[in-house]
């Protein structure tokens, strides 16, 4: 099946600097990826839906200005959490859809879990 | 914006017995539903999924319904196994958007 990757699997930072996650479809080319934030026992809520060669869409409630996201290529997509914060801290999951298959299914990344301390 | 409910919120069974979960969603447009196995720390796995044209999906020990008027689908595991303990989550995409609305999940132990 296709493959994402995500980098890094995880990462300490402290507050007010600022962390860049990259998500990578590794065999497949995906026009559009989506990034999820999961906090502990909770779900995965979704944040933003990028997209290739135009602005990301964000979900209600979530910073535009805090959370940049880029997808500059057909297999690259970064998030980057500018200023982050101690309430930042999370498990932040990418995915993408092997379009050229048909199938809806999506695939995941294998998550960044990110320690603002 | 679609909402997806998901219930139990903890499921405890015996080994060899049978698990149900249950989801609703909220957009009728919906048409799309996997349902993902996650185990901590660990990305999401497909387990199954399933079109709204399907009323009922099986594969080996784990079956999908779909109830469109009610907007209601289930997860039914038969035969649980110790390995089958996880976190499973239903979710709802539509259309051309497919992005993925989660619902908060189901923390299931199987008993050995």
């Amino acid at each position: 099946g296709a493959v994402v990757s995500q980098h890094p699997s995880w990462v300490i930072c402290k507050s007010g600097t600022s962390v860049k996650i990259e998500c990578r479809s590794l065999d497949f080319q995906a026009t559009t990826m989506f990034w999820y934030r999961q906090f502990p026992k909770q779900s995965l809520m979704l944040m933003a839906t990028s997209n290739e060669g135009s602005k990301a869409t964000y979900e209600q409630g979530v910073e535009k200005d805090k959370f940049l996201i880029n997808h500059a290529s057909l297999t690259l997509s970064t998030l980057t959490v500018t200023s982050a914060h101690p309430e930042d801290s999370s498990f932040y999951i990418c995915s993408a859809r092997d379009q050229a298959s048909g199938r809806d299914e999506q695939f995941f990344g294998p998550g960044t879990r990110l320690t603002v301390l | 914006g679609e909402n997806v409910e998901q219930h139990p919120s903890t499921l405890s069974v015996q080994e060899g017995d049978s698990a149900v979960i249950k989801c609703t969603y909220s957009d009728s447009a919906s048409n799309y539903f996997p349902w993902y196995k996650q185990e901590l720390g660990k990305r999401p796995q497909l387990i199954i999924d399933f079109r709204s044209i399907v009323g009922e999906k099986k594969d080996q020990r784990i079956a999908v319904t779909l109830n469109k008027t009610a907007k209601h689908f289930s997860l039914h595991i038969t035969e649980t196994q110790p390995e089958d303990s996880a976190v499973y989550f239903c979710a709802a995409s539509k259309g051309s958007s497919y992005k993925l609305i989660f619902g908060s999940g189901t923390r299931l132990l199987v008993r050995p």
